[in-house]
């Protein structure tokens, strides 16, 4: 089954502190997305990986893609309230049509 | 960049009436389309696949005949849905591949079915 895998679900966080939300996927993929959901709205890209070891950073957050473990990371740091939003990643699977299979979301709060 | 301009971006219809969504590609031409369904709280459910000039491609569970979706040209996607009922009601995305864009997605359509 193809499966993609987020944790933590909810994470509440204070203010300038660092945290690191996981996703995991099911079977190969060299192709992953992080996408940024706001209440009400669509979805708004945030990082594309494409290659075993691709690190990308935009302000706060990092991402990173480790294909051999199936494991992409999306770091956040020094965490600000414009932050908060709900954060995805999708993964295309070999054999899918090119369809993006969707985490199950992580809805990141920053506290003041 | 690429733009997907999707409207409306908000519909409330009647039990038994239908709904059109359409999804255009502003600036590139668009061969793929999918489109989703999101339930509050909840992620992204791939509806269907879209390709321009053929049949759509559902997925398991998603009926057809009540989710029509054509594909008559390279900027524009639609979706009807038939015969809404108060299930129905969500939150419906398209999006669009390009092969220099990756994908691109719509702003979303909130349709309430009273």
């Amino acid at each position: 089954e193809l499966k993609v895998e987020q944790n933590p679900l909810f994470l509440s966080m204070q203010e300038g502190k660092n945290y690191t939300i996981y996703c995991n996927y099911s079977t190969t993929s060299d192709r992953l997305y992080w996408y940024r959901q706001d209440p009400g709205k669509s979805l708004e890209s945030l990082f594309v990986l494409l290659s075993n070891g691709a690190v990308k950073q935009e302000g706060r957050l990092m991402a990173s893609l480790d294909t051999k473990a199936r494991l992409s990371t999306l770091h956040i740091t020094a965490a600000v309230h414009d932050l908060s939003a709900t954060y995805f990643c999708a993964v295309v699977f070999p054999g899918s049509a090119r369809q993006l299979t969707f985490g199950s979301g992580t809805q990141l709060t920053v506290l003041p | 960049g690429a733009v997907v301009s999707q409207h409306p971006s908000r519909v409330i219809c009647k039990s038994g009436t239908s709904v059109k969504i359409e999804c255009r590609s502003l600036d590139f031409q668009a061969t793929t389309m999918f489109w989703y369904r999101q339930f509050p709280k909840q992620s992204l459910m791939l509806m269907a696949t879209s390709n321009e000039g053929s049949k759509a491609t559902y997925e398991q569970g998603v009926e057809k005949d009540k989710f029509l979706i054509n594909h008559a040209s390279l900027t524009l996607s639609t979706l009807t849905v038939t015969s809404a009922h108060p299930e129905d009601s969500s939150f419906y995305i398209c999006s669009a591949l390009q092969s220099s864009y990756g994908y691109t997605f719509g702003s979303g359509t909130r349709l309430t079915v009273v």
